[in-house]
Formats: C-alpha cells, structure tokens, sequence
C-alpha cells in the first residue's frame, strides 16, 4: 500500500462548480498537510497546508484534514478557468523544532479542468 | 521576492552523457531541496542541504547523482553517467530554517535522456 493515494483524474467540472479534490495515507505519523498547485510546465505552488485534524480556510479554498480516517480534502468554491491544473497533495511528520519535518511525501496529482 | 531560480529549463542528452543542473534559491532560506518528478508523478526528495551540509541524502542514486551547495546558496545537480530512466523534471525548492511546511519550488529542468 502506498504511503498517500490521491486519484489522477482527469476531473473535469464547469466554471462556477464546486470541487472536492481527496488524498488516503496510511502513515499515522503524518502531521502536516500541504496542498500544491502545479500549472503545466511549472513547479509546485503551495496553496496551503494544515497542522494535524481540522478545516482552514483561504479565499475560495478550505482544507480538511480527517486523522482518524487518514484521509484529507481540498474544496474550491466557484471554480474558474484559471484554476485548471494539477493538484497535489503532501504531508510530512513533525520534526525536532516542532515544525514539518521537510520530508514531503506527494500523492500523484489530480489534473482538473475547469470548464467556461 | 525573487522566487527560486533554475537553469537550464530544458535538457537533452544521450544515455551515458553527464548532465548538470543549477539552483538559486530564494534569499534568505537556509534549507534547499532538490526532487524529481517522473512524468504522472509526484515530487520525490532527492537531498536536502541546510546552509551547506547534507540533513537526507537516502533517496539520491549515490552511484550517479551527486549535488553541492558550495557557500550556502546556490545548489548544483550532477548526473554521471545518466540511463533512460532519469528522464524527468528535475526541481529545486527552498524553504526558511525550520520550516519544512513552506516549501517555494522553481519551474524546474525538464530532463529526456535519449
């Protein structure tokens, strides 16, 4: 079993729908969820990350993080256009200065379009 | 802020050839990263270096890959000799000490090994 699955997709949704993007692990060390963003020929872009369970908002996104599950999501509220990309989940366990331990450990990427 | 620089951006090579990438990291962030990125993948750390000195260097192919970060800043990449299966974007990122949740990723060299 692999550490994070996160399905490829494709996602394809129209302008304006809502999008749930989700990411299982298996690791229960894991403290630190990242969500990137990755445009084609580019690199990551963090949107986001959360320590250990709960919701954090940021404009039209929030992330959840369900431990007990070991599963977490990212939301996007009226999608746009610009918003098509890959996105990739992370996580990390907690290192000796209580922060993420830098390890990053990425699921696959789901590719989502949003459709005008 | 300038974000993390990488050059070159794109690279072909013939298996057995070295290849060798650069890395400037944002200003400031003592911890650099390099990954790869196998096409429909994830990022895999390759190394880690904090200032100057190696933290994780276990997922680096020793046989082939080598990597420095001379004075603390900027990060080469060096694979010799290269096989097909190195074909990949190669990604440099960066983050403040102590603050691995917050890594900023460069665009990236994008490697065909033919």
């Amino acid at each position: 079993q692999k550490e994070v699955e996160q399905d490829p997709g494709p996602l394809s949704v129209p302008e304006g729908a809502i999008v749930s993007l989700n990411c299982t692990y298996s690791n229960s060390a894991f403290q630190y969820f990242m969500w990137y963003r990755q445009y084609s020929r580019k690199g990551p872009e963090l949107l986001m990350y959360t320590y250990s369970s709960g919701n954090k908002e940021d404009g039209r996104f929030t992330a959840q993080v369900d431990k007990s599950s070991k599963y977490i999501s990212l939301f996007i509220r009226d999608s746009q256009p610009s918003d098509s990309a890959t996105y990739l989940c992370a996580m990390s366990a907690v290192g000796r200065s209580g922060g993420s331990n830098y390890k990053l450990t990425f699921g696959k990427g789901t590719l989502l379009t949003v459709n005008p | 802020e300038a974000g993390v620089a990488q050059s070159p951006r794109y690279k072909i090579i013939e298996k057995r050839q070295s290849v060798a990438f650069w890395c400037n990291p944002i200003s400031g962030h003592a911890t650099l990263y390099w990954y790869q990125q196998i096409l429909g993948q994830g990022p895999k750390l390759l190394i880690q270096f904090q200032n100057n000195g190696v933290v994780d260097d276990s997922q680096l192919p020793k046989d082939r890959f080598s990597a420095e970060r001379l004075k603390g800043v900027d990060s080469t990449l060096k694979i010799q000799p290269a096989k097909l299966e190195d074909s990949a974007v190669y990604l440099c990122a960066s983050s403040p000490r102590l603050a691995g949740e917050t890594q900023y990723f460069g665009p990236g060299t994008r490697l065909l090994v033919l």
